[in-house]
């Protein structure tokens, strides 16, 4: 079956670095979003891998393995406006996204 | 401003009410989706459309309906509404949906509640 597991909740101190964990079982492969969701608000996207590595985007990076059915977010200079909850999706062989429950990150100053 | 738009915001039905969720984009995208977004568990798409006149069942499709008419609007129906169809629906949007760089752009959501 198809199966994404990521914690349910991380703490974090303002201005610190966090990374948060993504693994997954997939039928087929086409990639990996990470998506961020403030309490209340929809879905907004933050980044895509398909190839293993690590993808920089200012104070956002993700990381792809591939072999290891593992990715990770990994945010850095953390700001309270991150608290939110981060969303793990791989896309299976068929291109439909397998969303994960989130990942709650709670901010403190 | 292009997006998505969704309606109602929240809704409060009676159980054995039908109900429409709204949905219009006005990107152009090819594909749209209706997922629903329950305490605890991750999104769960109900129904797809690849593109104008075609639709498809995702993974929790029993009680819902859609219909695509044309590339902009995706309308959701619950034909008598139950009470664990209580849940808040967003509605989804992207540009190709055999694409492995298929971004979806969400709308705001509908928070409906069945009693």
């Amino acid at each position: 079956g198809q199966n994404i597991d990521q914690p349910t909740e991380m703490t974090a101190t303002e201005g610190a670095i966090v990374q948060i964990n993504c693994t997954y079982q997939t039928s087929g492969f086409n990639g990996l979003f990470w998506y961020q969701q403030h309490a209340g608000e929809a879905p907004t996207f933050l980044s895509y891998n398909v190839l293993d590595g690590l993808e920089e985007k200012g104070r956002f990076s993700s990381f792809l393995s591939r072999s290891k059915g593992y990715s990770y977010l990994l945010l850095k200079e953390l700001q309270m406006k991150d608290s939110a909850s981060y969303l793990c999706a791989p896309m299976d062989s068929n291109y439909q996204l397998i969303w994960g429950a989130g990942t709650k990150l709670i901010i403190k100053p | 401003i292009a997006g998505i738009t969704q309606a109602p915001t929240s809704q409060i039905l009676a159980a054995g009410r039908r109900m429409t969720l709204r949905c219009t984009q006005d990107m152009r995208h090819n594909a749209m989706y209706w997922y629903r977004q329950d305490l605890g568990l991750g999104l769960r798409l109900i129904h797809y459309s690849n593109t104008a006149g075609t639709t498809g069942k995702g993974e929790v499709p029993d009680g819902y309906s859609v219909s695509r008419a044309n590339t902009d609007d995706f309308p959701l129906t619950l034909a008598s509404a139950v009470p664990s169809q209580t849940s808040v629906y967003f509605c989804a949007s992207s540009y190709d949906s055999s694409s492995g760089a298929n971004v979806l752009t969400f709308g705001a959501g509908s928070r409906l509640t069945v009693l």
